[in-house]
């Protein structure tokens, strides 16, 4: 277990329902980060932890995405009332501060 | 955050040298370039960084022109295993901890048998 872990890998919701998706980050990194892939494109930021202060929340499309990593490790991403146009990957990186983000596999949701 | 362009699409052949190459006009002083990999169903994978001149690694070797304003990530004799699409980003990596990292489209790059 030394990568980033993410957890569901897909997850498949209709729309109004609220998800929670998981990252479990390589142990001692400080910096934890989500990014958002549509199909076809490259990774765009959602927000970032420094331990378990959110210090950039500017990537969030809307205020039914929230985020949170309460004890500076394990960290969580909320979608709440979800839309088709958030159906996307959801990845997970972590890295030292400053250093090389290691990226988890995502996971894929799929809004009905 | 410097803006990348770099080719949509590439094909080569298995045992061929790939070139890609990616523009970054407006680079800044403290900017590093960095080059990551991604297959799919997978997260991107961070293959090379570097500022000037010449970086080699075990996986590709990067070139940066004097003027910066532009690289180009060479892959040794790739084999079907390097299909994927490799990102070009400019940073400031070093000084900047929460430093998100910029995607643009990337390259996807089709190794044929």
């Amino acid at each position: 277990g030394a990568g980033v872990s993410q957890s569901p890998r897909y997850k498949v919701a209709k729309r109004g329902q609220d998800v929670a998706l998981r990252c479990d980050p390589i142990s001692g990194h400080v910096s934890l980060f989500w990014y958002q892939q549509a199909l076809g494109q490259g990774p765009e930021f959602l927000t970032y932890f420094q331990n378990e202060a959110q210090l950039d929340k500017s990537g969030l499309p809307s205020d039914r995405f929230f985020a949170e990593r309460p004890e500076g490790s394990v960290s969580t991403l909320k979608i709440q009332r979800t839309q088709q146009e958030d159906s996307a990957v959801y990845l997970c990186a972590s890295s030292l501060v400053p250093d090389t983000q290691y990226f988890g596999p995502g996971t894929r949701l799929t809004v009905l | 955050l410097a803006k990348t362009t770099q080719p949509i699409s590439m094909d080569s052949y298995e045992g061929q040298e790939v070139n890609i190459t990616c523009s970054h006009n407006n680079i800044a002083t403290n900017d590093y370039i960095t080059w990551y990999q991604q297959f799919p169903s997978q997260g991107p994978r961070f293959i090379i960084q570097g500022y000037k001149t010449k970086v080699t690694n075990e996986v590709a070797s990067l070139f940066i022109p004097a003027d910066r304003k532009s690289s180009t990530l060479s892959l040794p004799r790739v084999s079907l295993s390097d299909t994927a699409v490799y990102y070009c980003l400019v940073g400031d990596v070093a000084n900047n901890a929460g430093n998100m990292l910029t995607f643009g489209g990337g390259t996807r790059l089709m190794v044929k048998p």
